[in-house]
């Protein structure tokens, strides 16, 4: 199976530290978006990339987060002096720039920000 | 005011019932709708999609999307205590570049 695969799963870090989630796409698949998903709430668009291009960054992204998509397959997601808001579940998913644009979701990654 | 609501439940249903879930959404001119199935503690698996009036079957799921009434459903036959998830409903608004997610719905079925 060559779903979507996310790293690492979990992640615990001390307020002000700075994390970076990893996110592997479908392999064919060229558009590429990350999520924030709190409880209790339907994921929450962040951002997405079709190939290298950032094509799309969501108002409410405050500019300590970046992602970056640099060959076009992987992307990363920074946080930069994490805050508690910050906890919830960050998601990635891909689709093809076609058709119905269905979305394919990795299993996710947990941060918690003490 | 909310792009796609749902009613956050929960909703309960006796094992092999039909367990209704509705989802409304706010841009007359959406393009596609989906719903996902998420496990406590898991990411949203993609159960269907549906981009044209009318209905959708698929085993023991049927969308249905009603554009004038800017209404999307999902019905589930038969249902099992494994279907015991939460359903979110997702609506593509046009340009194909994010999906705007429901708050979900929480479905309990009853062995």
């Amino acid at each position: 199976d060559t779903g979507v695969s996310q790293n690492p799963r979990h992640k615990i870090t001390k307020r002000g530290q700075n994390v970076t989630f990893r996110c592997d796409p479908i392999s064919e698949h060229n558009r590429l978006y990350w999520y924030r998903q709190t409880l209790g709430q339907g994921p929450e668009f962040l951002t997405y990339f079709q190939n290298e291009a950032q094509l799309e960054k969501s108002r409410l992204l405050s500019d300590r987060f970046s992602a970056e998509r640099p060959k076009g397959s992987f992307s990363t997601l920074e946080i930069q002096r994490t805050e508690q808001g910050d906890s919830a579940m960050y998601l990635c998913a891909s689709s093809l720039a076609r058709g119905n644009y269905e979305q394919y979701f990795g299993p996710g990654t947990r941060l918690t920000v003490t | 005011q909310k792009e796609v609501e749902q009613n956050s439940g929960p909703l309960s249903v006796p094992e092999g019932a039909i367990a209704s879930l509705n989802c409304t959404y706010s841009d007359r001119g959406s393009q596609s709708f989906f719903w996902y199935r998420q496990y406590s503690g898991k990411s949203p698996e993609l159960i269907m999609s549906i981009y044209s009036n009318g209905d959708k079957e698929d085993g023991r799921f049927t969308a249905q999307l009603n554009k004038a009434s800017q209404y999307v459903s999902l019905l589930i036959r038969d249902s099992q205590p494994s279907d015991s998830a939460t359903y979110l409903c997702a609506v593509n608004m046009g340009t194909g570049n994010q999906f705007y997610f429901g708050t979900g719905t929480s479905l309990t079925v009853i062995p």
